[in-house]
């Protein structure tokens, strides 16, 4: 079936600093994939999302491409921010279905 | 916009007891999904329905969970009798069709101990 692996965690870095969480997946068909974000004491939210091959994703400094030749679709941001703390979720959509990750802890300290 | 609404935001219960989950989609969605959230298995999708009919429950543990939707806007989750394993965070969350494509917007949850 479908399944998304993520980079496991925790992430620690210092304000300003290069972010990347790899994410690949296993599909049988031709997927969406997302990254979903959520922060202390609240609801996934949408960061951003691909829906073909080749296809970027980009989002508030974030972004991923869409690689099928490689099955990954890896999150970077080039300059962190402490407000950047939160977990990330690599997800695949498949007809209704979202399968995610099991996420990634990311902390920026000051 | 309010986004998805979830009441209550926290419930603490004892082992047997009814628990019951409430959740108000966007105005104007036509999907709604249960998720439920635990660090040993991550997110788990627990039933979607379309139109108000449950499509896919295959995720609902066991019977003691049960979910309905009577209307547009406003769905319901229940779990009778409940247990200490049920202790996670519940979502709700919904979308305006439910496609690959589809951006899902989720509430902001649930935390559920069962003592």
């Amino acid at each position: 079936g479908d399944s998304v692996t993520q980079m496991e965690g925790p992430v620690t870095l210092s304000e300003e600093a290069f972010l990347t969480i790899n994410c690949t997946y296993t599909a049988t068909g031709y997927p969406s994939l997302f990254w979903y974000v959520q922060y202390p004491g609240e609801g996934l939210q949408l960061l951003l999302k691909a829906t073909k091959a080749d296809d970027k994703g980009s989002n508030k400094g974030f972004e991923a491409t869409y690689r099928k030749e490689t099955t990954s679709f890896h999150l970077e941001k080039g300059s962190v921010q402490v407000s950047d703390s939160a977990v990330y979720f690599c997800a695949l959509g498949d007809d209704y279905k979202l399968s995610f990750g099991a996420g990634t802890t990311v902390t920026v300290r000051a | 916009d309010a986004g998805v609404i979830q009441s209550p935001r926290h419930e603490v219960t004892e082992m047997g007891q009814e628990v019951t989950l409430r959740c108000k989609p966007i105005s104007g969605h036509n999907s709604l999904f249960w998720y439920r959230q635990t660090m040993m298995r991550g997110l788990e999708l627990l039933i979607y329905f379309n139109n108000n009919v449950p499509i896919d429950d295959s995720g609902m543990p066991e019977d003691r969970f049960s979910a309905k939707m009577p209307n547009a806007s406003f769905s319901t989750l229940k779990i009778q009798p409940s247990e200490p394993r049920d202790s996670a965070v519940y979502f709700c969350a919904s979308s305006f069709i439910a496609g690959s494509t589809d951006t899902q917007y989720f509430g902001p949850g649930t935390r559920l101990t069962v003592l």
